[in-house]
């Protein structure tokens, strides 16, 4: 069985330009969080999908928005781009709504000069 | 509101000996408790979890952990390091009685494991 994937695995950008990060959840997950993973700073969530919704959304603000497709896969957009985004952005997925474990991909670093 | 404590920035053990990571954890209604490991430049890998029933759960690559709803921890743990076992290791909660609001997981701020060769 296939796990999450992320793409790009690197991306490099600079400050002002926009970000677009995807995810492709396991087989059968409808759920799709984003967390950010910045030094220093820890695991941080920002967003939940299940089922096409936006479920809740972290203390980030709203630069960072995304959607999820029909076929469940994802994707993050970054705004006005800022030197302290630059970070391992990870998604995961779950079964649905209220299923408790989440499985991670690989991330995507992405780097803001 | 929930959150996690893992004390220890870095712990050390020799290969062959013991290991234990620390975690606290504060919800308000019943936890959801993980852990995950992470090797460098990789995402995270589940480890084990507890939802409910026994307090000690068995979980990957010979890890348990203990449930402990008095003292609010959840600590992992191994009776016998490997090399391999060196990573950074994030202990995560969620509450199991809110709403949909809680679904996402508060993570601590990690744990790096050296074993000792």
């Amino acid at each position: 069985e296939a796990g999450v994937t992320q793409s790009p695995t690197h991306l490099i950008k600079t400050r002002g330009q926009q970000a677009t990060l995807r995810c492709s959840p396991i087989s059968g997950h409808t759920s799709v969080y984003w967390y950010q993973q910045a030094l220093g700073l820890g695991l941080q969530f920002l967003l939940w999908y299940d089922e096409g919704e936006e479920r809740n959304r972290g203390n980030f603000p709203p630069r960072f928005s995304g959607r999820q497709f029909p076929n469940y896969s994802s994707e993050l957009n970054v705004n006005a781009l800022e030197l302290e985004d630059s970070a391992l952005y990870l998604c995961a997925s779950s079964w649905g709504l209220g299923q408790e474990t989440q499985y991670f991909g690989p991330g995507t670093r992405l780097l803001v000069l | 509101a929930q959150s996690v404590a893992q004390p220890e920035d870095q712990v050390n053990v020799a290969e062959g000996n013991p290991l234990t990571v620390k975690c606290t954890y504060s919800v308000s209604g019943n936890p959801y408790l993980f852990w995950y490991v992470q090797y460098p430049n990789r995402g995270l890998q589940f480890l084990l979890k507890y939802i409910t029933g026994d307090n000690l759960v068995k979980g990957s690559y010979g890890f348990e952990a203990e449930f402990n709803k008095s003292q609010t921890s959840f600590h992992l743990k191994k009776p016998s390091a490997l090399v391999s076992d060196s990573a950074l290791y994030f202990c995560a909660v969620r509450d199991g009685e809110s709403g949909a609001g809680s679904y996402q997981l508060t993570f601590g701020k990690g744990t790096k494991l050296s074993v000792i060769p």
